[in-house]
């Protein structure tokens, strides 16, 4: 189906920093997901986000739902060599439940 | 999070057979399942989403006939690829939802490796 516009592509960090990714659609959205894929699994759900402006966390985790409700980030703080993997927005707008529209991923590499 | 297994994770097969794959939703009813498809190094594709006791909806350009979807309770649906050729390999994944829970908190399960030869 149709993809958003995730940025970047992939992000090559060192152990400890911070990492930032987002993701923009021409189209407005009710729900803003964020998910994690290892290599050969399905992808994990980390983030779910329900309200324009909310602002979420979940451990090293934030993600924000934007104001105008076609866009989200989603921050890691201090990353580990775990936080390796690809991660994937995904946005559900109301007149199509349950279906959700992808971002391309952003693939993130941490080295030690 | 809501568990979903599939079965299996990983099948090779000759060309010409079909494959059945099951997407389990282990602890919650889901009245909706999707599957999707995977290329390596791509997003997630939607293919169908499955309705518990009615037929399966198609994106567009997904063949009804090739992949064979059936929901037959609210904790199994079925993808069957037929007649399944070398361009049929790909990573197939499964989500479950239910409209008694968050209609927005999306699970998936393992995803299926087919390997069609």
């Amino acid at each position: 189906g149709q993809q958003l516009n995730q940025s970047p592509q992939s992000m090559f960090i060192q152990e400890g920093e911070d990492v930032s990714m987002n993701c923009t659609s021409s189209s407005i959205f009710n729900t803003w997901l964020w998910y994690k894929q290892d290599p050969g699994e399905g992808p994990v759900l980390l983030i779910a986000l329900y309200k324009a402006g909310e602002l979420t966390s979940n451990g090293r985790l934030t993600a924000q739902f934007g104001i105008t409700r076609k866009d989200s980030f989603l921050n890691i703080s201090a990353s580990i060599p775990s936080d390796v993997g690809i991660y994937f927005c995904a946005g559900q707008t109301t007149d199509s439940w349950g279906k959700l529209q992808f971002g391309a991923g952003t693939q993130v590499v941490v080295t030690p | 999070g809501a568990v979903v297994s599939q079965h299996p994770s990983r099948v090779i097969c000759k060309s010409g057979t079909s494959v059945k794959i099951e997407c389990r939703s282990l602890d919650f009813q889901a009245t909706t399942m999707f599957w999707y498809r995977q290329f390596p190094k791509k997003s997630l594709m939607l293919m169908a989403t499955s309705n518990e006791g009615s037929k399966a909806t198609y994106e567009q350009g997904v063949e009804k006939d090739k992949f064979l979807i059936n929901h037959a309770s609210l904790t199994l649906s079925t993808l069957t690829v037929t007649s399944a050729h070398p361009e049929d390999s790909s990573f197939y994944i499964c989500s479950a939802g239910s409209r008694d829970r968050s209609s927005y908190e999306q699970y998936f399960g393992p995803g299926t490796r087919l390997t069609v030869t």
